[in-house]
């Protein structure tokens, strides 16, 4: 089974840098992703990571370390309209599916 | 391209009723799944597919059933509804041969079960 821990809401400051961790534990990995989902809309996606180390995509940045279970992803320059819920979801790779855990998403909340 | 479309958009149901969620995407994908998402929680897989005839259950597939007659459809089926039904339900695709596998979601089915 898959089990997926990340912060149940984080509040930050127009204009500064925030982290959003997520820890995990899997049977077979194949890849994390990040996706955004604002209030009454569709998860969108941000970030994937496979292999160790940082992937960046303009403000928005996600790290992976496979030994530790743990990825983060960093948002820089924040704007209000960053506002939304931050899904990290874990693909395994159990019974030859490549089916994706969500865990239950990071509410941020951005202050002016 | 439309993506991933679901009908209807929002849903009033009474206890024992049933309905068909559609879901409908046009990029060809083999993979599409369910999910259902309640207030302050992530997604829950219900049920998903590996391509056409092929279907196998989720974390919680009790009281609904799929069926994957074409690769462009997957309606998710409730039969006897009960309150606990009650959620956002979203359904998504992927092609494991596309960029990544990433998911593409439709907007959603607000349900509501009263």
């Amino acid at each position: 089974g898959q089990n997926i821990d990340q912060p149940t809401e984080m509040t930050a400051t127009e204009g500064a840098i925030v982290q959003i961790n997520c820890t995990y534990q899997t049977s077979g990995f194949n890849g994390l992703f990040w996706y955004q989902q604002h209030a009454g809309e569709a998860p969108t996606f941000l970030s994937y990571n496979v292999l160790d180390g940082l992937e960046e995509k303009g403000r928005f940045s996600s790290f992976l370390s496979r030994s530790k279970g743990y990825s983060y992803l960093l948002l820089k320059e924040l704007q209000m309209k960053d506002s939304a819920s931050y899904l990290c979801a874990v693909r395994g790779a159990s019974g030859g599916s490549y089916i994706p855990t969500f865990g239950r998403g990071t509410s941020l909340i951005v202050h002016p | 391209n439309a993506g991933v479309t679901q009908t209807p958009k929002f849903r009033i149901l009474k206890i024992g009723q049933s309905m068909t969620l559609q879901c409908t995407q046009d990029m060809n994908h083999n993979y599409m799944y369910w999910y259902r998402q309640d207030p302050g929680m992530g997604l829950k897989l219900i049920y998903y597919s590996v391509g056409a005839g092929i279907t196998d259950k989720g974390e919680v597939p009790n009281g609904y059933n799929v069926s994957r007659s074409t690769t462009e459809d997957f309606p998710l089926r409730l039969e006897l509804a009960a309150p606990s039904q009650t959620s956002v339900y979203f359904c998504a695709s992927t092609d494991l041969q596309g960029w990544k596998g990433t998911q593409y979601f439709g907007p959603g089915t607000r349900l509501l079960v009263l």
